[in-house]
């Protein structure tokens, strides 16, 4: 299985300021056929399913604001908010989909 | 806009088996660009990917899972299930229904999501 691992586990930002979130994998997620990252990122609200922001590590998910970015490569990844509002208090998940089976991160709980 | 519910008893006793429906509406589960997955969260911990089916009933499972876990899909009804064995307290948490768009390869990210249903093991 395809190890991913978030860092940090928490972080606690003023309004604002920009938070990143960073994502490993224990092999590369990126398909030499066709140059994608089979990398994803789920912002997720308490009492709330996960929501996709960001999918092939890079491209915005329609509706998600352009203060969220995704980049990287091959095994090291990250999100981005660039200035961070209070509606983006959440868990933040990256995913990998380049192999089953599918794995997730084990979350960023990101904090005002 | 695509919507997905789950639906189920919420309390399974210990060995017995847990089953969970998610009905799709707003869109067809015949789709031939999309894969339809299961994936829970036990109470205050991270996500973890079940298995995916597609209209033809076509499946990945997670290999772990694999021996206790059933996926089926009901075309008629627009609808997929999941069927969990043996099932104990580690089985508990809240399990969503998703879609993910396929296209020849493996199925990629989830881009819908149901709510989530809260199943508990407990006698």
């Amino acid at each position: 299985d395809i190890v991913m691992t978030q860092s940090p586990d928490s972080l606690a930002m003023s309004l604002g300021e920009r938070a990143t979130i960073d994502c490993k994998s224990s092999q590369s997620v990126l398909y030499s056929s066709n140059n994608k990252n089979y990398l994803a990122w789920y912002q997720q609200k308490p009492g709330q399913p996960p929501k996709l922001v960001i999918y092939w590590a890079s491209t915005r998910e329609s509706g998600v604001p352009d203060r969220f970015s995704g980049s990287g490569s091959g095994t090291d990844f990250t999100l981005t908010i660039s200035s961070l509002q209070a509606e983006d208090v959440a868990v933040y998940y990256c995913q990998q989909y380049y192999n089953t089976p599918y794995t997730f991160g084990q979350g960023t709980k990101l904090e005002i | 806009q695509l919507q997905l519910q789950e639906s189920g008893p919420g309390l399974v006793k210990p060995s017995e088996t847990l089953s969970l429906t998610c009905t799709v509406s707003g869109g067809s589960i015949s789709s031939k660009s999309h894969y339809w997955g299961w994936i829970r969260q036990p109470p205050g911990k991270g996500l973890e990917w079940i298995g995916s089916i597609y209209y033809s009933g076509s499946t990945y499972y997670k290999p772990s899972l694999r021996s206790r876990v059933t996926m089926s899909v009901d075309t008629s009804k627009n609808q997929f299930s999941l069927k969990v064995t043996y099932v104990t307290a580690a089985d508990t948490a809240v399990y969503y229904c998703a879609r993910h768009p396929y296209n020849a390869e493996v199925p990629y990210y989830f881009d819908y999501w149901g709510q989530g249903a809260l199943f508990t093991v407990s006698s």
